[in-house]
């Protein structure tokens, strides 16, 4: 591995499902973050962490649920997908949650229909 | 509220210069980042600024105004590849990343 990955690339889902977004880092980095990106809009934060077994909500968490049991891993989980979480979804990390750069996964993208 | 304002769309020729502005309100500055975004890609990172004045890395330069709440990225010497999506983003007082909608770039021959 290097640097982060995502998994799935992409996925259709029903409305109501359960369905986990995987993202791995192996730059030992601190912080890690998940984002959606849709069109028109800008990038927004849903859930982040600063460090493992931290986390913290964004601009838009209700819906999301994430977890940091180690450095490496900060899985997505959406609890009963709705069509309203149909978007591209980012996961990110930087060496610390200051003002470094963030580092951004391939991306999954997600329709729920 | 938080808001950060750029150019939906800009065109420009190869071999040209293009300027990229960005205009931001948020709840405090720990400074302002450019990245990168091609079509169906991640975003990469290009530039930060803290302080005032302007930052230059080969082709691309970003300068900053705190006064003001703007920035711009300045792109000299314009290929083919740089065509792709920029988008400014500022770090706000709790260390969060607010992103402007991003300027896509076309670029002709």
């Amino acid at each position: 591995i290097a640097g982060i990955t995502q998994a799935p690339t992409s996925q259709i889902l029903a409305a109501g499902r359960r369905m986990t977004l995987r993202c791995t880092q192996d730059m030992r980095h601190n912080a890690m973050y998940w984002y959606r990106q849709d069109l028109g809009l800008g990038l927004r934060l849903i859930h982040y962490s600063n460090t493992a077994g931290t986390t913290g909500k964004g601009e838009v968490p209700d819906g999301y649920s994430v977890s940091r049991a180690n450095t490496d891993d900060f899985p997505l989980t959406l609890a009963s997908a709705v069509p309203s979480q149909t978007s591209v979804y980012f996961c990110a990390s930087s060496m610390s949650s200051g003002m470094d750069e963030q580092f951004f996964g391939p991306g999954t993208r997600l329709t729920v229909l | 509220g938080q808001n950060i304002d750029q150019p939906t769309e800009m065109t420009a020729t190869e071999g040209a210069i293009v300027q990229i502005n960005c205009t931001y309100q948020t709840s405090g500055f720990n400074g302002l980042f450019w990245y990168q975004q091609h079509a169906g890609e991640a975003p990469t990172f290009l530039s930060y600024n803290v302080l005032d004045g302007l930052e230059e890395k080969g082709r691309f330069s970003s300068f900053l105004s705190r006064s003001k709440g703007y920035s711009y990225l300045l792109l000299k010497e314009l290929q083919m590849k740089d065509s792709a999506s920029y988008l400014c983003a500022v770090m706000d007082s709790n260390y969060q990343l607010i992103w402007g909608a991003g300027t896509k770039l076309i670029i002709k021959p």
